[in-house]
């Protein structure tokens, strides 16, 4: 049972890059989310999806893209990178009723130069 | 709209000192869960409760408490007697039962526990 797995762990892009930030989860949970950390400010919802299909906006949508096209899988996408996007990544998981909590794959620390 | 606020930005305490976070949260929904969450300085984020906002009774895990407020609003957390291995940063948050999972994080606190 590997949880919630992100890849890559670390990454470097140049301005305007595109990218995507990989999130899977084996626990067939209805519910996935990213975040981002940064200092003083916790963590930020960037998009969610409550199931295969269906996808929302968080606090911070502007620069990402998101689909869910499976209930496994939950990409980020970053259209065109930009220094305020060199953060801490989490993607997150959990059933609807969250009875365990969500749980949290390890975070993708990303530097935009 | 959903608003979880941790006033306490840093938080320093000598070991076997007790120490209570403070967590206030805002929401319009009349079932939510309030969460915390440690961060060690290794970067995972780590579940520590959920409670059902019916559930107003204070729960007790070791050395981790839990007093729920409705009527203020709060869901403060306590650890007793500190150790150094508490040193991290802790999260509150929040998520209204009819927000869709939309899980809203505090700025957190981070504690250091000197020995």
């Amino acid at each position: 049972n590997a949880g919630v797995t992100q890849t890559p762990k670390f990454q470097v892009l140049k301005t305007g890059q595109s990218m995507t930030l990989q999130c899977a989860q084996d626990m067939n949970h209805e519910y996935m989310s990213w975040y981002r950390q940064d200092p003083g400010m916790g963590l930020r919802l960037i998009h969610y999806s409550v199931g295969a299909g269906i996808t929302d906006q968080g606090e911070v949508p502007n620069g990402y893209n998101v689909s869910r096209s499976t209930t496994e899988d939950f990409p980020l996408r970053l259209l065109s990178a930009a220094p305020s996007q060199t953060s801490v990544y989490f993607c997150a998981s959990s059933f609807h009723d969250s009875v365990y909590g969500y749980t949290f794959g390890s975070g993708t620390r990303l530097t935009v130069v | 709209a959903q608003k979880v606020t941790q006033a306490q930005t840093e938080i320093s305490v000598v070991e076997k000192e007790d120490v209570t976070l403070d967590c206030v949260y805002e929401t319009r929904d009349t079932t939510y869960y309030l969460f915390w969450y440690k961060q060690p300085p290794s970067g995972e984020l780590v579940f520590l409760i959920r409670r059902n906002s019916f559930d107003e009774q204070n729960e007790i895990s070791g050395r981790y408490s839990w007093n729920f407020q409705k009527s203020t609003s709060s869901f403060n957390f306590t650890i007793t007697a500190s150790q150094v291995v508490d040193s991290a940063v802790y999260f509150c948050a929040l998520v209204g039962v009819n927000q869709g999972g939309k899980l809203i994080f505090g700025q957190g606190t981070e504690l250091s526990v000197k020995p």
